[in-house]
């Protein structure tokens, strides 16, 4: 299967606390995307980090990319209530054979307050 | 609010059946994308129209199909139901072709097989 990994599957952290989230992969990419979806509804993207980055930055969130280790975390700081969501990492490829999107399983998030 | 519809919310029927999911994309944008979402499965990419041509196959079965209208609705057609594909479905939209643009997802509309 091309679905990559993420971990943990599941994070429970205080309000305030950082919160942490990785993300494996398995083919080379074009870009990394992060979405984040609320329970039951749809997707919402948060950040996307291309291929030759390795950090970018947006508000409270933080995208690393390791290509070398076809790996990425995302990092939300600071973390509110309202973060509780599932999050998920989405690798693309695209080449002269086609193009494909790949998401991972996922990482749902719970801040308590 | 993405911009993105999809219809009906909910839809519910039976084994062998058929069905038709609708979408809308947000204004201007050309490409349209349809997703499965199971919990066995997670979230899969099925299939990519632009401006009304194939552009991208991912995970979708024979039993089902897609198209793009003119006016850049797309339709998602799942054909001889089963109880496995009980799932959300997402439809998700952009402007450029290229999969690895932002995507805009809509709602989803949950389809319950029995």
């Amino acid at each position: 299967s091309q679905q990559g990994e993420e971990d943990p599957q599941a994070l429970s952290i205080q309000e305030g606390e950082n919160a942490t989230m990785n993300c494996s992969y398995k083919t080379s990419i074009n870009n990394l995307q992060w979405y984040r979806q609320n329970s039951g509804r749809g997707l919402v993207h948060l950040i996307l980090i291309r291929s030759n980055e390795r950090e970018k930055h947006s508000g409270r969130l933080r995208v690393t990319l390791d290509t070398s280790k076809k790996s990425s975390s995302l990092l939300i700081t600071a973390s509110r209530a309202a973060d509780t969501a599932s999050y998920f990492c989405a690798s693309s490829l695209y080449n002269n054979y086609g193009q494909n999107f790949v998401f991972g399983p996922g990482t749902r998030l719970s801040v308590l307050p | 609010d993405s911009g993105v519809t999809q219809t009906p919310k909910h839809l519910i029927t039976a084994t062998g059946q058929r069905v038709t999911l609708r979408c809308s994309p947000r204004s201007g944008d050309l490409s349209v994308y349809w997703y499965q979402q199971s919990l066995d499965q997670g979230l899969q990419f099925l299939i990519q129209y632009y401006n009304g041509e194939e552009r991208a196959k991912g995970n979708i079965l024979e039993r089902f199909s897609a198209q793009q209208f003119p006016d850049l609705h797309s339709e998602l057609n799942l054909s001889s139901l089963e109880l496995g594909d009980s799932a959300l479905y997402f439809c998700a939209s952009s402007p450029q072709d290229r999969i690895y643009n932002e995507q805009f997802f809509g709602p989803g509309t949950r389809l319950t097989v029995l």
